[in-house]
């Protein structure tokens, strides 16, 4: 089984200010990793994902995360962010066998001041 | 996105009384997901089903069934609604890269 801790359920950050939001797994077998964001009364958007090789992964709209195996951890970062990226986030596991089934943690409200 | 669709999008209903919420898919997935999503909790899984009557159970079960008569749609029925059921109800299939979901719009279930 896989579980997933997030540590902060709540980031208020200044807008054009960088931004971490922390993720850690544990799991007994290999896995994929991914990063969803939930804009305000809307479903989970797939934000970025690694499966394997490069443990640096990039979103299109400037977010990346980091794999690290020794760490257990898959933190996101922002070098500056928007008011845009005000948005609830979510770590998710799952395992590499055949249709996965993805477990999540409990999500971190990223809030953007201006 | 595209190819998946819940309804209804807002229920709200009294206490004791069956709902059901339902799923329906345009990709051809074999396996489709229902989750709830409440806040502390992030999202649960609650059923999921690998094929046309064949469905399995998810961490928080209980109070939940669900069927699966046609590879497109998938319901999620609450035999007698608890106040405890109040939350958000997400649908979810395989994305096309069969790299985690595509979720659906989510239906929010009020009850009272």
């Amino acid at each position: 089984a896989q579980s997933v801790t997030q540590l902060d359920s709540q980031v208020p950050v200044f807008e054009e200010a960088p931004v971490e939001l922390r993720c850690n797994y544990s799991s007994s077998v290999s896995v994929y990793l991914f990063w969803y964001v939930q804009y305000p009364n809307q479903g989970l958007q797939l934000l970025l994902k690694y499966l394997s090789g490069s443990t640096l992964v990039e979103s299109i709209n400037g977010f990346e995360a980091e794999f690290n195996k020794s760490q257990t951890s898959f933190h996101l970062r922002k070098p500056s962010v928007h008011i845009s990226d005000t948005a609830e986030y979510f770590c998710a596991v799952s395992d590499t066998g055949g249709y996965q089934k993805v477990t999540f943690g409990i999500g971190t409200k990223l809030q953007v001041i201006p | 996105d595209a190819g998946i669709t819940q309804s209804p999008r807002h229920k709200v209903t009294e206490t004791g009384t069956p709902v059901t919420l339902r799923c329906h898919q345009t990709e051809n997935h074999r396996y489709m997901y229902w989750y709830r999503q409440d806040p502390g909790h992030g999202l649960r899984l609650i059923h999921y089903s690998y094929g046309v009557k064949d469905t399995d159970k998810g961490e928080v079960s209980d109070g939940y069934s669900v069927s699966r008569s046609k590879t497109e749609d998938f319901l999620l029925t609450l035999e007698s609604a608890t106040s405890s059921q109040t939350s958000v109800y997400f649908c979810a299939i395989p994305r096309t890269d069969n790299y985690g979901y595509t979720f659906g719009s989510g239906t929010r279930l009020t009850v009272v």
